[in-house]
């Protein structure tokens, strides 16, 4: 079947260490995205990826950082810089044109210790 | 910058009545999607419903249908006979409908609690 997954479930973060979050889809999609989910704040945009080796800040992108050297994966690395990291995070992807719905990954929360 | 306001953190509903959740946006642009998404307790989120911006009529999908008004800036969903399964929180969002625009910007939610 096709679809997103992302591990892993639930992650515990250490102070002062970076922690990376997985994302792997089969779907065939251009477009990639992490979004941060806080309770009573919605869903926002960490980064997006439009096309492999290449990606943009979305409005939360301090203290994280992205790489996209695959089609079908885009990791999310929370560094130490980022200084409240717990929250539920969220893949998604796209084809990429015209008015396709987001398809999105079961989450991950991390917590920090 | 575009943006999408729910003003509706929570909502109740009795079993088999008739729900509507609010969406506002704002943007300049004449040519968007809009979206309604459902997250149930499992955290998944799931599309509920999408509208063209340039499509006036109004999109439906079962028991649920939108109210778009394009000059207003507004996109409401309404749930028809309420179901316990329908208990969720509900996210609208918006996304550009240019060419290599790939942004989807949600609102904060709205939390719909379904009564028996």
């Amino acid at each position: 079947d096709g679809g997103i997954t992302q591990s892993p479930k639930y992650l515990f973060r250490k102070e002062g260490q970076n922690v990376t979050l997985s994302c792997e889809q089969n779907l065939n999609h251009d477009a990639m995205y992490w979004y941060r989910q806080d309770p009573g704040q919605g869903l926002r945009l960490i980064y997006y990826s439009q096309i492999v080796n290449d990606f943009q800040k979305g409005d939360i992108a301090e203290g994280y950082s992205v790489s996209r050297e695959k089609k079908e994966s885009f990791p999310l690395t929370v560094t130490s810089a980022q200084k409240n990291p717990t929250a539920f995070y969220l893949c998604a992807s796209s084809p990429g044109t015209g008015r396709e719905k987001l398809f999105f990954g079961s989450g991950t929360q991390l917590s920090v210790l | 910058a575009q943006t999408v306001t729910q003003s509706q953190p929570e909502m109740s509903v009795q079993e088999a009545e008739t729900v509507t959740l609010s969406c506002t946006y704002d943007t300049s642009e004449s040519d968007y999607y809009l979206f309604w998404y459902k997250q149930p307790p499992s955290r998944q989120m799931i599309l509920v419903i999408r509208q063209e911006a340039y499509k006036q009529q109004n999109a439906t999908e079962n028991r649920f249908s939108v109210n778009f008004q394009k000059a207003a800036k507004s996109f409401s969903l309404k749930i028809s006979d309420s179901q316990l399964g329908d208990a969720a929180m509900y996210f609208c969002a918006y996304r550009r409908a240019t060419s290599g625009t790939y942004k989807y910007i949600f609102g904060t939610g709205t939390r719909l609690k379904v009564l028996a």
